[in-house]
């Protein structure tokens, strides 16, 4: 099955730049998209086709991929982005795949 | 405006069998490139892929769980429908039913705001 490897954690101080990643075999020739989940309420996506963002989603947020690994890069960190963060994929054979998620803690 | 939101019991006894229903306004699921799909979150944990229905009625099943899952849809009424049979207290968490927009392979791009099951007896 496949896999999307992410970190656990992150730690952020207010108005640094944070980087989450999210590693995966041939994630390079997948679309990866980004949600993220404060505490009690549904996902909601942040970046998607890679780097694209929603409407509505700040400019702060952006996603990149380079080998076998997206990135997603929260600029000038705010308390409000304290939140977790997921990435997903869709394979051939997994289908809907999601990684472990992210901590994002900002200090 | 696209919303979603599911519905069913909050208390399952184990053994049983958890019928959910996604009920969705705003799209059509006649649409080539949408699908609805469920996803759950035991407390704490990660978000967990359940399955998948397509414009076509094509079905997908996280293969973990493939034998106790089937997704469907009725059509007239705007819904999908999830079962998940011979439920267990590991099965407890938040179920959530979301839109895939334009193909098999776009974001989640709306979701429901969950529907909490509890399993125990």
């Amino acid at each position: 099955s496949y896999v999307l490897t992410q970190p656990p954690s992150v730690s952020v101080a207010p108005g640094q730049t944070a980087r989450i990643t999210c590693g995966g075999n041939t994630i390079a020739t997948k679309p990866v998209h980004w949600y993220q989940q404060r505490p009690g309420q549904a996902p909601v996506v942040v970046v998607y086709d890679d780097s694209d963002r929603p409407s509505g989603i700040p400019e702060r947020f952006s996603g990149s991929k380079s080998g076998s690994t997206a990135t997603l890069t929260i600029s000038r960190v705010e308390a409000g982005d304290e939140a977790d963060y997921y990435c997903h994929v869709w394979d051939t054979s997994s289908f809907v795949v999601f990684g472990g998620g992210t901590k994002l803690t900002v200090l | 405006q696209v919303t979603l939101r599911e519905s069913g019991p909050a208390l399952v006894k184990p053994t049983q069998t958890l019928t959910l229903t996604c009920t969705f306004s705003g799209f059509s699921l006649n649409t080539g490139g949408t699908c609805v799909t469920w996803l759950r979150q035991p407390p704490g944990k990660a978000l967990e892929w359940l399955a998948l229905i397509d414009w076509d009625e094509d079905k997908y099943y996280s293969p973990s769980l493939k034998t106790r899952l089937t997704i469907s849809r009725d059509t007239p009424k705007n819904q999908v429908v999830l079962t998940l049979t011979n439920m267990d207290p590991v099965d407890t968490g938040t179920y959530y039913c979301a839109r895939i927009g334009s193909r098999k392979d776009s974001a989640l791009d709306v979701w429901g705001q969950g529907s909490m099951v509890t399993v125990s007896s």
